[in-house]
C-alpha cells in the first residue's frame, strides 16, 4: 500500500491548457503540502493543508489552485500553464507540524 | 527564509566520509535530514529536536547546534548507496517546512 500516492505521474501538455494533480494519503496524516521541484532541484514550498485549511500559500501565482476536500486528499490545479511551470511537483504529508514527512513519488509536468 | 547548506557538491571515493553542513538565520527548533535518489522522491532520514543533539542512522549522523543554529550531517565510510541529493528541512512556521537548496553526494567505486 502507497503511503502517499500522487497521479498522474507525468503530464506533458501545451501551453495555456489546465491540469490537474491528485494526492491521497492513507497515513491518517493531517498535515498535507505541496513542493515544487525545479531542475536545480531546489524544493519550494507552495502550500500546506491541515485538517482541510489552508495554512501556507506561498506566493504561487494565484492560477495555481489546491482543493482539500478531506484530510486525506490534496489535489492540485493549474489554469493557464506557462513555460515555467515545468516541474516535478511533489505532494507529501505529516502527522503534526515540524513530523517526519512522507512524499509521493512525485508528478513531472512539461509544458511545451 | 530558507536554511543555507554547504557544499553545494561533494565527489567521494567509496569508503571515504563528508560532512553536509545546513545554516540558518532564524532560530531553530529542529532540523529535518532527507536524502533524495535521483528519479525519486525525498526519504526521511532523521530529525534533530534539542540543541547539541546527535542522532544516528546506520553510519550517518547528524549533530545540532541551536546556539549556532546550524546542523551538520557526517557520513562515513561513504557506500555507492549513500549517493544522491542531501536536503536539511527546518520549520519557520505552523505547518511550514523549508529547505535547502541541496547537497549532491557521489560516491565513486
Amino acid at each position: 500500500d502507497t503511503a502517499v500516492s500522487q497521479t498522474p505521474k507525468y503530464l506533458v501538455t501545451q501551453m495555456g491548457n489546465d491540469k490537474s494533480i491528485k494526492c491521497e494519503q492513507n497515513l491518517g496524516h493531517d498535515t498535507m503540502y505541496w513542493y515544487k521541484q525545479d531542475s536545480k532541484k531546489f524544493l519550494k514550498i507552495m502550500f500546506s493543508y491541515n485538517n482541510k485549511e489552508l495554512i501556507i500559500n506561498e506566493t504561487v501565482p494565484n492560477r495555481f489552485s489546491p482543493k482539500s476536500p478531506d484530510k486525506a486528499h490534496l489535489n492540485l490545479h493549474i489554469n493557464s500553464l506557462e513555460l515555467g511551470d515545468s516541474a516535478v511537483y511533489f505532494c507529501a504529508s505529516s502527522r503534526r507540524s515540524g513530523g517526519e514527512l512522507f512524499f509521493g513519488e512525485g508528478s513531472r509536468l512539461t509544458v511545451l | 527564509q530558507q536554511p543555507v547548506q554547504s557544499p553545494q557538491a561533494v565527489i567521494l571515493r567509496e569508503g571515504e566520509d563528508a560532512v553536509i553542513n545546513c545554516s540558518s538565520s532564524k532560530a531553530l527548533y529542529s532540523v529535518h535530514w532527507y536524502r533524495q535518489k535521483h528519479g525519486e522522491a525525498p526519504v526521511f532520514l532523521m530529525i534533530l529536536l534539542k540543541g547539541g543533539e546527535q542522532k544516528g542512522h546506520e553510519k550517518i549522523s547528524a549533530s545540532f547546534n541551536e546556539k549556532k543554529q546550524q546542523s551538520s550531517l557526517y557520513l562515513t565510510a561513504s557506500q555507492l548507496s549513500y549517493s544522491g541529493t542531501y536536503f536539511c528541512g527546518t520549520e519557520i512556521g505552523n505547518n511550514d517546512m523549508r529547505f535547502g537548496a541541496g547537497t549532491r553526494l557521489t560516491v565513486k567505486p
